[in-house]
């Protein structure tokens, strides 16, 4: 079922580094990609969606994708202690949402 | 806005075993359902979508004769675990979705069943 994987597993970045979080398909079927953030103990939450190729930004986040390559990178600039979470990547194909295992994200003050 | 509930939060069952869980839409009419499995090696998997209307779809491993799953209406979902063993272990999450495909899914904050 491993449509989507992730990359790295775990990243540990400074506060007010750069996180770069990485994301591919292995489905030729996909077509919308998102980008969620679980914090331990809760619920995935929505972070950011991209549909089309190019970049999208919002706040310190920044989502770029090539459907050519059906990948999709997640970039967290000005990092956070907060923003230490598992990141999932999610795509969908035939209507249905895969996630991939995640990249669990450390910032450390 | 749009919220999800599931119960129980957190489960023990027997080998062997089943139990039911539930999932509950709230401020919007849950078109479909997916449900995930996220395992204690913490990979993430898709149980079986559930769209009102059509056929419950179910990924590979994964039978309506083991997670047997009712969506009655647009607000409710529910899955079973039948006989349960070790490596039914995991956060079930529910996922809900005004529509399927490209719409974002509103999760719920999961049952966590663990088997002795």
């Amino acid at each position: 079922q491993q449509k989507v994987q992730q990359s790295p597993e775990s990243l540990i970045v400074p506060e007010g580094g750069m996180a770069s979080l990485n994301c591919t398909s292995s489905d030729r079927n996909v077509d919308y990609f998102w980008w969620y953030r679980q914090h331990s103990g809760k619920s995935p939450k929505m972070l950011m969606s991209i549909f089309s190729n190019g970049e999208k930004e919002e706040g310190r986040f920044t989502v770029h994708l090539n459907k050519a390559s059906l990948h999709t990178s997640l970039h967290i600039r000005d990092s956070q202690p907060s923003d230490s979470a598992l990141y999932l990547c999610a795509a969908s194909t035939d209507n249905r949402i895969f996630f991939g295992d995640g990249t669990q994200l450390v910032v450390k003050p | 806005g749009a919220l999800v509930y599931q119960y129980p939060r957190r489960t023990i069952c027997k080998s062997g075993t089943s139990m039911r869980m539930e999932c509950q839409a709230v401020g919007f009419q849950a078109t479909s359902v997916a449900w995930y499995r996220q395992s204690p090696q913490k990979t993430f998997e898709l149980i079986a979508l559930s769209t009102v209307n059509s056929a419950i779809k179910y990924e590979q491993n994964f039978t309506q004769e083991k997670f047997p799953i009712s969506h009655p209406n647009l607000s409710f979902s529910s899955m079973t675990v039948l006989n349960a063993y070790l490596e039914d272990r995991g956060l079930y999450l529910c996922g809900a979705s005004p529509q399927g495909g490209q719409n974002t899914l509103y999760f719920g904050a999961g049952t966590r069943l663990s088997v002795l």
